[in-house]
């Protein structure tokens, strides 16, 4: 599976769009790009993903460049319930695990 | 809709005893099922995976061994546990289809003493 960088930390104010960004210019053909977020001692909750073409659903959008090198989830209003480590994920489509980095530690404030 | 299942949420269990977690989906058929383990501070683990009664696929050589017996029901096991066993248990299934995501429980919070 291909490589992703995310920031370590964002911050968004509370009511503000929340955009966390995702580099993994390695990425392949096959290759879909997942997002989860993981609130502290719970499990992980699956927000969204896609393969080339941009994606919205009720939690979140998924903007996927033309390129596929990276991509952006943005939580179009932030609240303080979506404080959490959000992690981008490239997954190929004949393998079955998640291989969770490091994520990006997002802080809502009020 | 979906919901899975696991239990306990913490468990305390010293070294060398026998260990039974459960994992059970309502709301779908034939799912495929996975056992993770995050370990503290750390990434999730893939362990096991199954994608039918009976079929159980290893990540990793380790302590422990999961089993199918029914459609949506998923059981990590081990005879007797190390203190490597520690970690948070994860749960999780998918949808039939190459692409379908995971979707996770809640978690068994493991400590061995």
């Amino acid at each position: 599976d291909a490589k992703t960088t995310q920031p370590p930390s964002m911050d968004c104010a509370e009511g503000r769009a929340a955009n966390l960004p995702c580099n993994h210019s390695t990425i392949s053909g096959n290759e879909y790009v997942y997002w989860y977020r993981q609130i502290h001692s719970q499990g992980p909750q699956y927000i969204i993903h896609g393969l080339k073409n941009n994606e919205t659903n009720e939690m979140a959008s998924l903007i996927i460049t033309e390129d596929r090198k990276s991509s952006t989830l943005i939580l179009p209003h932030a609240t303080l319930r979506d404080t959490a480590v959000y992690y981008c994920i490239v997954r190929h489509t004949g393998f079955q695990k998640l291989v969770f980095g490091t994520g990006t530690r997002l802080l809502v404030s009020p | 809709s979906q919901t899975i299942h696991q239990w306990p949420a913490t468990l305390v269990q010293p070294v060398g005893s026998p260990l039974s977690l459960e994992c059970t989906v309502e709301g779908t058929s034939n799912p495929n099922l996975y056992w993770y383990r995050q370990a503290a501070g750390r990434g999730l683990q893939l362990l096991f995976y199954s994608v039918g009664i009976g079929q159980i696929s290893s990540e990793v050589p380790q302590n422990l061994s999961a089993s199918r017996p029914q459609d949506r029901q998923f059981i990590l096991s081990s005879k007797k546990l190390l203190l490597s066993d520690s970690g948070f248990y994860l749960c999780a299934w998918s949808g039939v289809g190459a692409h379908q995501p995971q979707h996770f429980g809640d978690g068994t919070r493991l400590s061995i003493l």
